[in-house]
């Protein structure tokens, strides 16, 4: 089956840690993102690539880290030096950014902060 | 910059009330136009989608007009269920490379 898998599904990190959330798509997609989601606030974008070894920074990108080596996978760490960093977290994928501009999204990671 | 407005939840009706979740959106150009839905725990799935002015997306039930002299694509069903109880986003696309712009979301809760 053709999808977005996340993991882990849960994470804790204790305060001060750096963790890294893992996103692989096997839907052969060019564009990929990292969205943050808090109650009641919708989604946030965090940090976007369009092509292999190229990526930029959304809304929200202080705090946090990407890396973009191979097609299907975009991991997002989160730093320390993100302050509050307790949410959901949603990767998602798309054909080619701008060009077909439908979103699939992987399951999510929630991560708390002890 | 772009920006979509949706009715706050949460939103609570009957089993086989019609639905209406309200979308308002702000943009240059010519947006894509999308609803979504997440259920508790997951991640969006794609419910419908619009990419010009007149044009209606629609699935399970459900239905979205592309209204560009009212900036709008609300969405309705009409005989909701239990099991369509989830939060509702709609979002655009302006075809730039940062790609969707969401709403906050609507919580639909629907009572047996």
């Amino acid at each position: 089956d053709g999808g977005i898998t996340q993991s882990p599904k849960y994470l804790f990190r204790k305060e001060g840690q750096n963790v890294t959330l893992s996103c692989e798509q096997n839907l052969n997609h060019d564009a990929m993102y990292w969205y943050r989601q808090d109650p009641g606030q919708g989604l946030r974008l965090i940090y976007y690539s369009q092509i292999v070894n190229d990526f930029q920074k959304g809304d929200i990108a202080e705090g946090y880290s990407v890396s973009r080596e191979k097609k299907e996978s975009f991991p997002l760490t989160v730093t320390s030096a993100q302050k509050n960093p307790t949410a959901f977290y949603l990767c998602a994928s798309s054909e080619l950014a701008g060009v077909t501009d439908t979103q699939y999204f992987g399951p999510g990671t929630r991560l708390t902060v002890l | 910059g772009d920006s979509v407005t949706q009715m706050e939840g949460p939103v609570t009706l009957s089993e086989e009330a019609f639905l209406t979740i309200n979308c308002t959106y702000t943009a240059t150009g010519y947006p894509s136009l999308f609803w979504y839905v997440q259920y508790p725990g997951e991640g969006l799935q794609l419910l419908l989608k619009a990419t010009k002015a007149d044009d209606k997306g629609s699935n399970k039930g459900f239905e979205a007009t592309y209204r560009k002299e009212t900036t709008s694509f609300h969405l309705e069903k009409g005989s909701v269920q239990v099991s369509d109880s989830a939060v509702y986003f709609c979002a655009l696309s302006g075809g730039g490379a940062d790609g969707l712009t969401f709403g906050k979301g609507t919580h639909l809760i629907i009572q047996p």
